[in-house]
């Protein structure tokens, strides 16, 4: 079983430009979550979706980020216009939606605004 | 807003030495999650504790839900330089399922 697959791995973007971020939920799962991870921060909640929905955004900053998750194909997380802030690891989460059941993470994203 | 205060931010023990971390809550708990992170990975899920008292054990790792002292903690057991990482306990921020995350106890152990 293929756990939760992200990539690219390691981003690097020169400041105004854009970043996409891919992520395929486990198999089974309909619910997505992305992550953001900044030094001395600790992880912290952007967004959380289904297919075709976008189900809470309250951790998302309202301007240059948008999220989707297609019917067909992986979610996507993107960054417009980027800035040497957005530096920082972007995890993607997934799990089955029911009552109870843990969230599975993948490797992440490593993004490096140069 | 929930917050998650972990206790102690970093530890360095020798191998064979037990321990504990400890997840204190700002709100009442009613379940928490327990995950472990390897630099530049991501998390694995390592238990999930959903009532007061309850207590859950994998391999030389258990932990404890106090709901009483909204408080849980991780006890390693005998700890391995496999056990090395970030540990960091998060709960269910809402309705809408999005977890909040302590800050993370980093954990060294010394062969």
């Amino acid at each position: 079983n293929a756990g939760v697959m992200q990539n690219p791995r390691h981003l690097v973007r020169r400041r105004g430009q854009e970043a996409r971020l891919r992520c395929s939920p486990m198999k089974g799962h309909s619910h997505v979550y992305w992550y953001r991870q900044l030094p001395e921060e600790g992880l912290k909640f952007m967004v959380y979706l289904q297919k075709e929905n976008i189900i809470d955004e309250s951790g998302m900053p309202k301007e240059r980020f948008s999220a989707e998750f297609p019917k067909e194909g992986p979610s996507i997380l993107r960054i417009q216009q980027v800035v040497r802030g957005d530096s920082a690891a972007y995890f993607c989460a997934s799990s089955p939606g029911r009552t109870n059941q843990p969230q599975h993470f993948g490797d992440g994203t490593r993004l490096s605004i140069l | 807003s929930q917050e998650l205060e972990q206790s102690p931010q970093s530890l360095i023990v020798q191998e064979g030495k037990n321990l504990t971390i400890n997840c204190t809550s700002s709100k009442t708990l009613y379940g928490l999650y327990w995950y472990k992170q390897k630099y530049g990975e991501g998390l694995i899920f390592l238990m999930m504790l959903q009532k007061g008292g309850e207590e859950k054990s994998h391999e030389k790792i258990t932990a404890k839900l106090d709901e009483k002292k909204q408080q849980s903690s991780l006890h390693i057991t005998a700890s391995q330089p496999s056990h090395a990482g970030i540990y960091l306990c998060g709960v269910q921020g809402g309705s809408q399922g999005n977890l909040i995350f302590g800050k993370g106890t980093k954990l060294s152990v010394k062969p």
